[in-house]
């Protein structure tokens, strides 16, 4: 099956940096790739996903990257304010199977 | 919409007794899926559902039912309860090219 992994677990930015959290997967039939912000005590949500068929998606202030030759994505935050401070999620698999990195929690120092 | 709705929130059993987690959607998502949350686990995957009538195992599916007798509904049944169940459960939803929709969450504790 797939396995997910995800880097750092830890990460610490000044207000205003940029933060980059890197998956790797090990599946190559892995199509969908989305990343989950989950705040204490809340559920996961969707903040950005791509698709195997391209390289990269931006959202105001965060972007995706994918690798897939690879078999690499990141997820890169710029400008980043104290409200970014959660854990962050990746995630590969297909439309009805996903399997998810162990996370990696983000605090922005002010 | 309602979304994603779990019930309980939560939940004290005691090892052996049975239970079922309730989940229901209202937005004819195909797609259904349990996960359990473990501190510095991250979300894995317990059952998995891509319509009514067809469900499959994921990646810890040892004590745990589940059935998909409509869209809306997947239920997760908890058969024996063991102290390694105590977890946050997660059910979640998708469409076809979408991404997943969360549930509130059932904090369950077995003792």
């Amino acid at each position: 099956g797939e396995n997910v992994e995800q880097h750092p677990s830890t990460l610490s930015v000044q207000e205003g940096d940029s933060a980059v959290i890197k998956c790797t997967y090990s599946d190559s039939a892995s199509n969908y790739f989305p990343w989950y912000k989950q705040e204490l005590g809340k559920r996961p949500q969707l903040i950005i996903d791509i698709r195997s068929n391209v390289g990269e998606k931006k959202d105001q202030r965060i972007a995706v990257t994918l690798n897939k030759t690879a078999k690499h994505f990141s997820l890169h935050i710029t400008e980043t304010q104290p409200e970014d401070s959660a854990v962050y999620f990746c995630a590969g698999g297909s439309n009805y199977k996903l399997t998810f990195g162990k996370g990696t929690l983000l605090t922005v120092n002010p | 919409n309602a979304g994603v709705t779990q019930t309980p929130k939560f939940q004290v059993l005691k090892t052996g007794q049975s239970m079922t987690l309730q989940c229901a959607q209202d937005m004819n998502h195909e797609y259904m899926s349990w996960y359990r949350q473990d501190p510095g686990m991250g979300l894995r995957l317990i059952h998995y559902s891509v319509g009514a009538g067809i469900t499959d195992q994921g990646e810890v599916p040892n004590g745990y039912n589940v059935s998909r007798s409509t869209t809306e509904d997947f239920p997760l049944r908890l058969l024996s309860a063991a102290p390694s169940q105590t977890s946050v459960y997660f059910c979640a939803s998708r469409l076809t090219g979408g991404g997943y929709t969360f549930g509130s969450g059932t904090r369950l504790t077995v003792v």
